[in-house]
């Protein structure tokens, strides 16, 4: 069965970088799209980016250009996003999200989640 | 980054149903037929309910349905459940830069 199993909480200070971690399992990972989206708490979900983990072209919502860097490792069946320049307002859950396949396309949803991870960011 | 825009409420009896609207424009909604539904109990990662605006995943009860017109989608949840308690969002692809854009959310609870 398919399982997106995500890396420990985190506490960094305004300023620092954070990066969290996503194990896959149970599908084939070099085929798929791999998203991150976070939600900061009582707020709606915001997704962040994406990767192919065949080419790992990726692709950065506008919001964390410049910030954001998702990569992956096929060795190891592991996405990761990294976060620099880190706020107080990018205090959320952040959760790896796979995107659904349906014969030969892409879906453009999120058929499986990781647990969620959750990163505190505070003096 | 704009938002889809959901209601922030909806509640009904076991049994009844309960319908939740997702707007959009005709640069998401309107223009992919992309939209997916997601449940959300607290404290949980999200589940996918629907995607492609009317289909679901293996294991999701026939209860869910989704449906579109123009720029609004919705879910309507027939036979509801205290189960069914729980926030749902939206979700559409695209053309801006951003590429998939969340709704607001909508708590739904059974009475």
């Amino acid at each position: 069965q398919v399982q997106l199993v995500q890396s420990g909480a985190e506490v960094e200070k305004p300023g620092a970088s954070v990066r969290v971690s996503c194990k896959a399992s149970g599908y084939t990972f070099t085929t798929s799209f791999m998203h991150w989206v976070r939600q900061a708490p009582g707020q709606r979900l915001e997704w962040m980016g994406q990767i192919h983990i065949g080419s790992s072209s990726t692709v950065y919502s506008p919001k964390f250009q410049g910030r954001i860097t998702i990569t992956r490792d096929t060795f190891a069946s592991t996405v990761s996003v990294e976060l620099s320049s880190l706020r107080s307002e990018d205090t959320a859950v952040y959760f790896c999200a796979k995107e659904g396949s349906s014969g030969s396309h892409f879906t453009k949803s999120f058929d499986y989640w990781g647990q969620g991870t959750l990163v505190t960011v505070s003096s | 980054q704009s938002a889809l825009s959901q209601p922030p409420s909806a509640s009904g009896s076991p049994g009844q149903s309960v319908t939740i609207s997702c707007t959009g424009t005709s640069s998401d909604v309107g223009r992919y037929d992309s939209v997916s539904w997601y449940q959300q109990h607290p404290g949980k990662a999200p589940k996918l309910m629907i995607y492609e605006v009317t289909k679901r995943p293996s294991g999701v009860p026939d209860r869910f349905s989704g449906s579109k017109s123009d720029n609004t989608a919705s879910l309507t949840v027939s036979g509801l459940q205290t189960e069914d308690e729980a926030d749902y969002y939206c979700s559409s692809y695209t053309d801006s830069d951003n590429r998939y854009v969340f709704g607001t959310g909508t708590k739904v609870t059974v009475l």
